[in-house]
């Protein structure tokens, strides 16, 4: 089945403690791409890579940071969380030949940081 | 400084009848528009797209109209049914990023 898997689905942890959440996707796209959901904000871009070793920033890239070293597997990293962190996070993948078009989601990861 | 807008959060319509869906934009840069639906505790998914060389495209029971000069795009959905019920957001693309509106909450009532 093709999907885009998101680890964990959901996550409470404490401020300052490093965390990854994990993407990858069984569709050999090129695009991937991390968002975050907040009330009356949206979806909105963190980080995005084209391809493998080619990353870039989104809308709001501070305080996360991304890698890109194999095309199945996107993670998120957060060095060091803050409350104002705490959201819900999707990780997406395009079939458009490394464009943003048409994306599948997965399922999101809720995160809660006290 | 939002680009792409969706101004109202929330949406009630009669089963039956039709759904409109508005999104404003302000990047003319803006070259592919996209309209997804999300429920509760799942991702969004892909609902329909549109080219900007186009003003209008369908499939099935959606329809979504570009207007390039107004900078407006919308989502129409005929008959509205009531699985239709969840938040959709408009997004548009500069090929390299998608850009999505805040949401509206669509909510079809029997």
């Amino acid at each position: 089945e093709a999907q885009v898997t998101q680890n964990p689905r959901y996550l409470i942890t404490v401020t300052g403690k490093k965390l990854t959440v994990t993407c990858s996707q069984n569709m050999n796209h090129e695009y991937m791409s991390w968002y975050r959901q907040d009330p009356g904000l949206g979806l909105r871009q963190i980080y995005y890579s084209m391809n493998v070793e080619v990353t870039d920033k989104g809308d709001v890239p501070e305080g996360y940071k991304v890698s890109r070293k194999e095309k199945r597997n996107f993670p998120l990293i957060l060095e060091s969380p803050s409350p104002n962190q705490t959201s819900l996070y999707f990780c997406a993948s395009s079939f458009q030949g490394g464009k943003a078009y048409e994306q599948y989601f997965g399922p999101g990861t809720r995160l809660t940081v006290t | 400084d939002q680009q792409v807008k969706q101004n109202s959060p929330s949406l009630s319509v009669q089963e039956g009848r039709i759904s409109i869906l508005n999104c404003d934009y302000t990047n003319s840069m803006f070259d592919y528009f996209l309209w997804y639906k999300k429920y509760p505790a799942e991702g969004p998914t892909f609902l329909i797209s549109i080219s900007s060389i186009k003003d209008k495209n369908e499939d099935g029971r959606f329809t979504v109209f570009l207007n390039k000069s107004a900078k407006h795009l919308s989502l129409h959905i005929v008959p509205s049914q009531p699985g239709d019920s969840a938040v959709y957001f408009c997004a548009a693309s500069d090929n390299q990023k998608l850009v999505f509106g805040q949401g509206t909450r669509l909510t079809i009532n029997p």
